[in-house]
């Protein structure tokens, strides 16, 4: 167990839809990460917040946002969803260093657009 | 297109046996990791090392960097059926995580 908490574990919904992923990093680390890892794309990373803060931008859709509460949990909204968006969605946070360093993953979100 | 990229993109060999996965890079780092992924979940951090570190151990992991080529190798030796999983290296560019698209090791019994 990393310590991360991601909900809901799986999320089926249709086109058009739009959903919120929730993270909750471990305990004292500042830094939020959001990664879809889909078959064809593999890992891509795609924003990343540090203590309520954007600190860098991925290959992330204008369709997607994301952001950072004062408590340090994170949500990534998707919507005007398309087939094309099923994949799994990865938080992972780290401790509050200066550059990329260990990253801890939660369990995912299996996200199915029917 | 991916600043780590894993080789072989897949390997099985038997229980016991060393397996051998490469990652090369492109542009200069400061470190590189590798992670473990078994299939539908989480990455799980197996190791980091530093650019200014050339080699680097951790139980039955082998490590190595090589900078002026940029590339690593991780090396699990006497491997067992539990290490079937997918690996993979990330390198960092500043503050951007780039991930490879990971070798998938099956180790049978």
């Amino acid at each position: 167990d990393s310590g991360v908490t991601q909900t809901p574990k799986h999320l089926i919904t249709a086109t058009g839809q739009r959903v919120t992923l929730r993270c909750s990093p471990r305990s004292g680390d500042l830094s939020v990460y959001w990664y879809q890892q889909s078959l064809d794309q593999g890992l891509q990373f795609l924003i990343q917040y540090y203590n309520g803060e954007e600190r860098a931008k991925g290959n992330i859709l204008e369709r997607f946002s994301a952001q950072q509460f004062p408590d340090l949990h994170s949500e990534l909204n998707l919507s005007s969803l398309e087939l094309g968006d099923s994949a799994l969605y990865f938080c992972a946070s780290s401790p509050p260093v200066l550059r990329t360093d260990t990253q801890y993953f939660g369990p995912g979100t299996r996200l199915t657009v029917l | 297109s991916q600043q780590g990229e894993e080789d072989p993109q897949a390997l099985s060999i038997q229980e016991g046996e060393n397996a051998t996965m490469n990652c090369s890079y492109k542009t200069s780092i400061n470190n590189l990791q590798w992670y473990r992924q078994n299939s539908g979940r989480g990455l799980v951090h197996l190791i980091l090392i530093r650019s200014n570190e050339r080699e680097k151990h951790s139980g039955r992991l082998r490590v190595t960097l090589d900078t002026s080529k940029k590339s690593s190798s991780l090396l699990i030796t006497a491997s067992r059926a539990a290490d079937t999983a997918s690996y993979f290296c990330a390198t960092d560019a500043g503050y951007i995580p780039t991930f490879g698209r990971g070798t998938s090791l099956i180790v049978h019994p």
